[in-house]
């Protein structure tokens, strides 16, 4: 079956420190790939999308790049922000992109101190 | 927009009491589905409706759960008789049909359970 497998939380970084998110996948076909955020006390929401091998996606100063070799789809910012604290969800989705179809990472939990 | 309301934000309740938690998907979104967050087990989902049909309910831990959508605008999950270890952070969430690529999951602030 389909499977996302995260770093383990909490990441802590200094404010304007380099961030990655590792996230790797197990997918019988070709899924798209994602990275959720969640703030305190909120739902998750969608940050950032890739479709096919290659793409990037990007949103916030967040990037993340489709790596069908290595099956991975780390997150990156280059400078990160006190706000930028929360929970980061990758997910992936093989059923032709609906939603029914997504299965979501642990979460890893990011503290970005001033 | 108003987004996915949730309610209540937080239940406190005693171990075989009944609990409902409720959901108002954004209108016009034909899929709604409702999820459970813990520590220990992460994000799981635990059922999803389409057009207000439940579609795949193998999620749900076992007989003391139950959701319904009687319409488009309004579902419930109930948990009865509840347990300490149900409390977790229960989401809803929905999309509509053109499925994730356009159209995420859009998640409500969920409803933090408590069960003691």
């Amino acid at each position: 079956g389909n499977s996302v497998t995260q770093m383990e939380g909490p990441v802590t970084l200094s404010e304007e420190a380099f961030l990655t998110i590792n996230c790797t996948y197990t997918a019988t076909g070709y899924p798209s790939l994602f990275w959720y955020v969640q703030y305190p006390g909120e739902g998750l929401q969608l940050l950032l999308k890739a479709t096919k091998a290659d793409d990037k996606g990007s949103n916030k100063g967040f990037e993340a790049t489709y790596r069908k070799e290595t099956t991975s789809f780390h997150l990156e910012k280059g400078s990160v922000q006190v706000s930028d604290s929360a929970v980061y969800f990758c997910a992936l989705s093989e059923s032709g992109g609906g939603a029914d179809g997504l299965t979501f990472g642990k979460g890893t939990h990011l503290i970005i101190q001033p | 927009d108003a987004g996915v309301i949730q309610s209540p934000r937080h239940e406190v309740t005693e171990m075989g009491q009944e609990v409902t938690l409720r959901c108002k998907p954004i209108s016009g979104h034909d899929y709604l589905f409702w999820y459970r967050q813990t520590m220990m087990r992460g994000l799981e989902l635990l059922i999803y409706f389409n057009n207000n049909v439940p579609i795949d309910d193998s999620g749900m831990p076992e007989d003391r759960f139950s959701a319904k959508m009687p319409n488009a605008s309004f579902s419930t999950l109930k948990i009865q008789p509840s347990e300490p270890r149900d409390s977790a952070v229960y989401f809803c969430a929905s999309s509509s049909r053109q499925g994730a690529l356009n159209s995420p999951l859009h998640f409500g602030n969920g409803t933090r359970l408590t069960v003691t």
